[in-house]
């Protein structure tokens, strides 16, 4: 079954304490993105991959690092967590970029990250 | 810079009552639309999409026209079940853009027996 799988669902953490959050995709995708969810403001994407050790920032990096050192991974690292990165965080990929054609791109289910 | 705006609603429907939500946008050059549903407790998983003007996109029974002159791709189903209430977020992506897509706040929508 084709699927984007993130760990873990939900997280509680203290401020400053290093965390991963993982993502991976069975599809062979070549690009990925991590995104956040927060009320009225809708998705905003972090970061996102391009391909192997190919990233770059989306519209909201500030606080987050990444990594695709293999296809199928991409983890979001929060070096020192604040309160303001309680969120609900998504990861999704796609097989090509989405503005051309077969651009669906599919998502995890999602991590509730809360930041004390 | 691109931008996409929709209603955060809630909207509440009676199961059968025609829907519409709808989404404007900004964006340079001739962007791809997007509609994502989001179910409860789930990631948000495709609905439509239309890549170039006058596009209609389909599926479930929704729909949606890519209306440049209005710079608009709203959502329209005719008859919406309980099973619809969802949130709905609409989306753009730029042409030869590298992942780079914006949503909208999404729209959730309630549809009451």
């Amino acid at each position: 079954e084709a699927q984007v799988t993130q760990n873990p669902r939900y997280l509680i953490t203290v401020t400053g304490k290093k965390l991963t959050v993982t993502c991976s995709q069975n599809m062979n995708h070549e690009y990925m993105s991590w995104y956040r969810q927060d009320p009225g403001l809708g998705l905003r994407q972090i970061y996102y991959s391009m391909n192997v050790e190919v990233t770059d920032k989306g519209d909201v990096p500030e606080g987050y690092k990444v990594s695709r050192k293999e296809k199928r991974n991409f983890p979001l690292i929060l070096e020192s967590p604040s309160p303001n990165q309680t969120s609900l965080y998504f990861c999704a990929s796609s097989r090509y970029p989405t503005g051309g054609l077969n651009t669906e791109a599919f998502f995890g289910q999602g991590t509730r990250l809360t930041v004390v | 810079g691109n931008s996409v705006t929709q209603m955060e609603g809630p909207v509440t429907l009676s199961e059968e009552a025609f829907l519409t939500i709808n989404c404007t946008y900004t964006a340079t050059g001739y962007p791809s639309l997007f509609w994502y549903v989001q179910y409860p407790g789930e990631g948000l998983q495709l609905l439509l999409k239309a890549t170039k003007a006058d596009d209609k996109g389909s599926n479930k029974g929704f729909e949606a026209t890519y209306r440049k002159e209005t710079t608009s791709f709203h959502l329209e189903k005719g008859s919406v079940q309980v099973s619809d209430s969802a949130v709905y977020f609409c989306a753009l992506s730029n042409r030869g853009g590298y992942q780079k897509v914006t949503f909208g706040i999404g729209t959730k929508l309630q549809v009451i027996p």
